[in-house]
């Protein structure tokens, strides 16, 4: 089993729509980062989380410290948020998610 | 420099040859990750380097990689004998310290092994 689990692995909306990504990890952590990374291009910083909420525009994320499980809502989706999302925990080192595949349709 | 800055940012080379792989990180970061990224696969971790303390070099596939980090600053990635399966995006992130601040990445390296 991995140490960071995301789901879905692939996702496919509509513009618009309300999107959420899940991340599980089994390992102590200081922070929770989530990540974006566009076709052919670099890797992005969107959040860093230790505990509760933060919002940035359309994107929100959570995480429940207890239940070791973080989320990356995006609100009315649009297609230039089709990338991959990457979910990434620092403890001793940092451990990164498979990451999802999200593509927004017009 | 105001990013991570990771040179070259392509490479082909032929299987056998050695490459070196250049990362000159945020000024003040102490923190310093290599990753790799083959076609389509996730981040596989490769070296960590957090200021002064020994380096985690548990992710480095064989004894064929090895890194350094000379004045806790540029850290150079080199490849021995390099090998068809060495082709990936080799990835380089700073961040303040181990515990603390935003991850910020290079654009990375594109290493083809022909």
């Amino acid at each position: 089993k991995n140490e960071v689990e995301q789901s879905p692995q692939n996702l496919t909306a509509q513009e618009g729509e309300f999107i959420t990504i899940n991340c599980s990890y089994s390992v102590g952590i200081s922070a929770l980062h989530w990540l974006q990374q566009h076709p052919g291009g670099g890797i992005v910083s969107l959040f860093m989380l230790s505990s509760g909420k933060k919002k940035h525009g359309r994107l929100i994320a959570t995480i429940n410290i207890q239940e070791k499980h973080s989320s990356l809502h995006i609100t009315a989706s649009h297609p230039r948020d089709s990338a991959v999302y990457i979910c990434a925990v620092s403890g001793s080192r940092l451990t990164f998610g498979e990451g999802t595949q999200l593509t927004v349709n017009p | 420099g105001a990013g991570v800055s990771q040179s070259p940012s392509n490479k082909v080379t032929e299987k056998g040859k050695d490459v070196e792989l250049r990362c000159d990180p945020i000024s003040g970061h102490t923190a310093l990750y290599w990753y790799r990224q083959s076609l389509g696969q996730g981040l596989e971790f490769l070296i960590y380097f957090q200021g002064n303390s020994a380096p985690d070099k548990s992710g480095l596939p064989s004894d064929r990689f090895s890194a350094e980090r000379t004045g806790g600053s540029v850290s150079t990635l080199t490849i021995q004998r390099t090998q068809q399966e060495d082709s990936a995006v080799y990835l380089c992130a700073s961040r303040v310290d181990r515990g603390r601040g935003e991850l910020f990445f290079g654009e990375g390296s594109r290493l083809t092994v022909l």
